[in-house]
């Protein structure tokens, strides 16, 4: 079964540096996007992603935020400069053509600032 | 406001015991509902949605528009059950996205 796949699973990071976090989406998916929960928190969306820009986003997904496609296969999201408060788990996520059939997350990773 | 609300944050049953998870909603139009299961430390897997009536790994959900509900049910729960739940509605607003619950974790006791 296809995966999304990320890395690191776990990235620990100090507050004020810059963290990018990678996926690799389905390959045939035209869809990607990220999530983010907080420690006992919900799975909140962040942003949305198709045809190299962005087509949603979230009160959350400030200037601080940015996502790219560098290339054909990666999807990555970074935050520039880190608060405490971004520490969370992050999900990517991929579908093939928008809706949400074969919505596939990958398995996160977590991100600790300190 | 669209919203998911799983009243319960940790559900404790004993093995070969019934189990409901459960899962309200808040949405104005026709609600595509999920439910997404996270093993420890891997990642969110889709379980079931509504549309597919499907039953997997013994898991069972209905949703109820009249009660705007949809509780996850197994009659008889297994260890290996044990992780946390969380139930999703999905929306389309320009693309689909998806607003989870808070998760209900279940253990289940030897």
């Amino acid at each position: 079964e296809p995966e999304v796949t990320q890395t690191p699973s776990h990235q620990v990071t100090q507050m004020g540096q810059e963290v990018i976090l990678r996926c690799v989406p389905i390959s045939n998916h035209l869809y990607f996007y990220w999530y983010r929960q907080i420690l006992g928190q919900k799975v909140e969306f962040l942003v949305s992603f198709y045809n190299n820009e962005i087509s949603e986003k979230s009160e959350i997904f400030d200037d601080q935020f940015s996502v790219e496609r560098p290339d054909g296969s990666n999807f990555t999201l970074k935050i520039r400069s880190t608060k405490l408060e971004d520490s969370a788990m992050y999900f990517c996520a991929s579908s093939l053509d928008g809706s949400n059939y074969g919505y596939t997350f990958g398995s996160g990773t977590r991100l600790t600032v300190v | 406001a669209q919203r998911v609300t799983q009243p319960e944050k940790l559900l404790s049953v004993f093995k070969g015991a019934p189990v409901e998870l459960k899962c309200n909603y808040s949405y104005s139009g026709s609600p595509e509902l999920f439910w997404y299961v996270q093993y420890s430390r891997q990642r969110l897997q889709l379980l079931l949605r509504h549309i597919s009536r499907e039953s997997i790994k013994g898991f069972t959900a209905d949703l109820n528009k009249g009660e705007t509900s949809f509780h996850l049910k197994k009659p008889f729960a297994q260890e290996e059950d044990s992780a946390m739940y969380y139930c999703a509605l999905s929306y389309r607003a320009g693309t689909y996205k998806y607003i989870f619950g808070t998760g209900t974790r279940l253990k289940v006791l030897a």
